[in-house]
């Protein structure tokens, strides 16, 4: 079954400091993997996507990484700021039509002053 | 890029009733989806809206619940029919995504609670 699980649940740090957000996938046949933020009432934005052949991309203070063997990605936030507090959902897709997107349940980040 | 503009954005209804979203691009476009965002969880996709046709529904939604209008290639209508506080949800509109690599844009959603 595709499925998508991302970790941790939640998580809160200082304003300032670097986290790592995790996300395990077992999607196949697998065509990309895309990381967005979504703030609250809003809809989601896009970060970063990777195809099968990206191991690295960054947006800004965003790193995103892709391990297509262990089928794992994180997303790495540098110098954290408040705006930075926000869900991170992890979506990969699978090789097909828009419906074989699959969304993990994302990571609620609380970047605290 | 696409803009897409999503009403309400947020509203409260009474059991029984039904609500219409809008959902407005800026540019043509092909396909628009609609989503559900039920509280902790993933985003669900609801249908892929087609322009002179009939929306395409995903298993576990139907057309007399969730009926679809597409009148062109810029607009969708999404309605919440005979509500249940099950229904309480982020419904977000997208489009895009359908390629490889190709972003995927949402609106900023509504936010339905049923009482």
């Amino acid at each position: 079954k595709n499925q998508v699980e991302q970790s941790p649940q939640s998580l809160i740090i200082l304003e300032g400091k670097n986290c790592t957000l995790q996300c395990n996938y077992t999607v196949s046949p697998f065509s990309n993997l895309r990381w967005y933020k979504q703030d609250t009432g809003r809809g989601p934005v896009s970060l970063t996507i990777m195809t099968f052949s990206e191991n690295t991309k960054s947006n800004g203070r965003y790193t995103a990484t892709l391990d297509a063997d262990t089928k794992q990605s994180s997303l790495h936030i540098t110098a954290s700021q408040l705006s930075d507090s926000a869900s991170y959902i992890c979506v990969v897709s699978a090789r097909g039509s828009q419906g074989n997107l699959i969304f993990g349940k994302g990571t609620k980040l609380s970047v605290k002053p | 890029s696409a803009v897409i503009s999503q009403k309400p954005s947020r509203d409260i209804c009474q059991r029984g009733t039904s609500l219409t979203i809008q959902c407005q691009v800026d540019s043509q476009v092909t396909m628009m989806f609609w989503y559900r965002q039920q509280p902790g969880q993933s985003l669900t996709l609801i249908a892929t809206a087609n322009q002179g046709s009939e929306a395409t529904y995903e298993s576990g939604f139907v057309i007399d619940k969730f009926p679809i209008s597409r009148p062109n290639l810029t607009f969708s209508t999404l309605t919440v029919s005979n509500m249940s506080p099950e229904d309480s949800s982020i419904y977000l509109c997208s489009v895009g995504g359908s390629g490889t690599g190709e972003k995927l844009f949402f609106g900023s959603g509504t936010q339905l609670s049923v009482l």
